[in-house]
């Protein structure tokens, strides 16, 4: 079975600043997609960002990109410029293509907190 | 619909009352899944439909849950004789067919059982 593993609990960042979300995961698998999601207090979980393994090309959406790296089996989340409306607790998961819809397994998150 | 909707938004429920919760997916979305977050936590995978039938219900934390999905369509978990441990945010999420698209979420139902 796969598993998502995000180590830290909680981050702090300056408005205006860069911060990097860690995020590991573990299977044997050698194609799958990797998503991050956001879910601020709303409860609404917002899809971020996606990125597929067989592309060796970091994934990038405006002020998010990722640092994907295969053979460490990491993906981390950069937010550039972060802004007071990125607060937010961030899920990292991961989607395996076997299977006609295969479940997403989630990390426990990480508490984002931005400094005015 | 546009989006994923789920209701009620909240519910408070006495200890050893059933619950419904409801959720409808985007139109078109053939799968459908239904995940548990406790304070704090993150995400536990409950069910997941692939039009109605449920291919996966490994998640189910006990025979007191149970789920259905009619018309490939609304799909409503149902927990019967409430504990406070299932008090959690309900989180409902729909997908289109294929590995590569991401969930589009409800805005769950906050359970609350006193």
């Amino acid at each position: 079975a796969q598993t998502v593993t995000q180590s830290q609990p909680e981050m702090s960042v300056q408005e205006a600043e860069t911060v990097t979300l860690s995020c590991t995961y573990d299977t044997s698998e050698s194609d799958y997609y990797l998503f991050w999601y956001k879910q601020p207090p709303s409860r609404q979980m917002i899809l971020v960002i996606r990125q597929e393994a067989y592309k060796q090309q970091n994934a990038t959406e405006n002020r998010f990109s990722v640092n994907f790296q295969k053979a460490a089996k990491s993906f981390s989340l950069k937010i550039s410029d972060s802004q007071l409306g990125d607060a937010a607790m961030y899920f990292c998961a991961y989607r395996s293509v076997l299977g006609a819809n295969s479940k997403l397994t989630f990390g426990k998150g990480i508490t984002l907190s931005v400094r005015p | 619909g546009a989006g994923v909707s789920q209701s009620p938004s909240n519910k408070v429920t006495e200890k050893g009352k059933d619950v419904e919760l409801r959720c409808d997916p985007i139109s078109g979305h053939t799968a459908l899944y239904w995940y548990r977050q406790s304070l704090g936590q993150g995400l536990e995978f409950l069910i997941y439909f692939q039009g109605n039938s449920a291919p996966d219900k490994s998640g189910l934390p006990s025979d007191r849950f149970s789920a259905e999905r009619t018309g490939g369509s609304v799909s409503t978990l149902t927990i019967q004789r409430t504990q406070q441990e299932d008090s959690a945010v309900y989180l409902c999420a729909s997908s289109p067919p294929g590995q590569r698209y991401g969930y589009t979420f409800g805005s769950g139902t906050r359970l609350t059982v006193v």
